[in-house]
């Protein structure tokens, strides 16, 4: 079967940096997203990796390593804000997005 | 500002009534929309695969019947949760994708449903 594996929640302080790993087991590979979603709101757009490496982009980072089935989101300079929910999906050999359970993530001050 | 726009955002109706959501795609056509539902502290679950034109493609246990979907033009989907009940109660998200298969994927606002 295809599984996603995230850790259910991680506390973080203000100001520093967290790593959310995902782990993956899919039919086929198209690529790996990352996605935030506030309590009650939908989920917006943070990432696309589908090579492998680290893709930079502002405060928030994403790596991708394809033979070991595995992603990490790096924020930095962590904020208030950031406390959020943060969804791996994957997109498989038919171009379907698998979901994580989602990472909740607190900030504490 | 959002690509995809989704109506109604909060909705409370009695038990035995029908509540249609729409979800339409701003600046771009959508061959295929998506509807999740999403209970508290859950993941996103893909209920169905809304496809222009078509039939929608329904995912295991999710009951065509009382979930209709219709996607009757490239911009517009609407999920239509027939005889609601209390049980029903949930959020629904749209999602559409833009620049094809591997494109980026955009979420409708979410739409809160509440069954009394």
């Amino acid at each position: 079967g295809q599984n996603i594996d995230q850790p259910t929640e991680m506390t973080a302080t203000e100001g520093a940096i967290v790593q959310i790993n995902c782990t993956y087991q899919t039919s086929g590979f198209n690529g790996l997203f990352w996605y935030q979603q506030h309590a009650g709101e939908a989920p917006t757009f943070l990432s696309y990796n589908v090579l492998d490496g680290l893709e930079e982009k502002g405060r928030f980072s994403s790596f991708l390593s394809r033979s070991k089935g595995y992603s990490y989101l790096l924020l930095k300079e962590l904020q208030m804000k950031d406390s959020a929910s943060y969804l791996c999906a994957v997109l498989d050999s038919n171009y379907q997005l698998i979901w994580g359970a989602g990472t909740k993530l607190i900030i504490k001050p | 500002g959002a690509v995809v726009s989704q109506h109604p955002s909060w909705v409370i109706c009695k038990s035995g009534t029908s509540v249609k959501i729409e979800c339409r795609s701003l600046d771009f056509q959508a061959t295929t929309m998506f509807w999740y539902r999403q209970f508290p502290k859950q993941s996103l679950m893909l209920m169905a695969t809304s496809n222009e034109g078509s039939k929608a493609t329904y995912e295991q246990g999710v009951e065509k019947d009382k979930f209709l979907i219709n996607h009757a033009s490239l911009t517009l989907s609407t999920l239509t949760v027939t005889s609601a009940h209390p049980e029903d109660s949930s959020f629904y998200i749209c999602s559409a994708r833009r620049g094809g298969e591997v494109g980026e994927l955009f979420f409708g606002e979410g739409s809160r449903l509440t069954v009394l």
